[in-house]
């Protein structure tokens, strides 16, 4: 168990909609990172927040955006869904802003239909 | 931007052989990382390399950063079952840059 926490385990939605997904990184922790990987493929970095503040941006797309609260959990808000996005979603959470080892959560397994 | 080039994506051995995965980049690393993901998992942290010609070991594995610390390699002696997965680097400056992973496959 890594202490990351990611829920829902699996989301299935339809094509137009939106969903949240959300990340309670490890006690301690201040970075919190979302990352998407598509089948059998590698990690694509999306965005980084460190302290309630965004610390790095990856490729995400316009149609998704985050955030850190207060309480350093984050959320991962995806918008008019379409087939493509279709991946799996993984929060890792350091200690740190830039080189501390992450955490990784179980992930969020989204399917668009 | 920065990338992080890994090779090879996919290596197949009999079990037994060994593996080893690369990864190189064209500027300056501050560390590197190595994670491992098995099927169906999340990446988990193997390793962290800092030094320039730095060489770490666990049990089977070996981890190598280059002397001008812009490389890095992974080497698997005596692959088991237990290896399977895909081995991902993660390079760090100002924020983690990963490699696309390589992928242990066991044959049968």
């Amino acid at each position: 168990d890594s202490g990351v926490t990611q829920t829902p385990k699996h989301l299935i939605t339809a094509t137009g909609q939106r969903v949240t997904l959300r990340c309670s990184p490890r006690s301690g922790d201040l970075s919190v990172y979302w990352y998407q990987q598509s089948l059998d493929q590698g990690l694509q970095f999306l965005i980084q927040y460190y302290n309630g503040e965004e610390r790095a941006k990856g490729n995400i797309l316009e149609r998704f955006s985050a955030q850190q609260f207060p309480d350093l959990h984050s959320e991962l808000n995806l918008s008019s869904l379409e087939l493509g996005d279709s991946a799996l979603y993984f929060c890792a959470s350091s200690v740190g802003g830039d080189r501390g080892k992450a955490f990784f959560g179980q992930g969020t397994r989204l399917t668009v239909v | 931007g920065q990338q992080v080039m890994q090779i090879p994506q996919y290596q197949h051995v009999q079990e037994g052989e060994d593996f080893t995965t690369y990864c190189n980049s064209s500027t300056t690393l501050s560390n590197i990382q190595w994670y491992k993901q098995r099927p169906g998992g999340h990446p988990v942290f193997l390793i962290q390399l800092v030094k320039s010609g730095e060489v770490k070991k666990q049990k089977r594995l070996t981890f190598q950063f280059g002397e001008a610390k812009k490389n890095s390699s992974l080497h698997i002696t005596a692959t088991q079952t237990t290896d399977v997965g895909t081995y991902f680097c993660a390079a760090s400056n100002y924020q983690l840059i990963w490699g696309a992973g390589t992928k242990l496959i066991i044959k049968p």
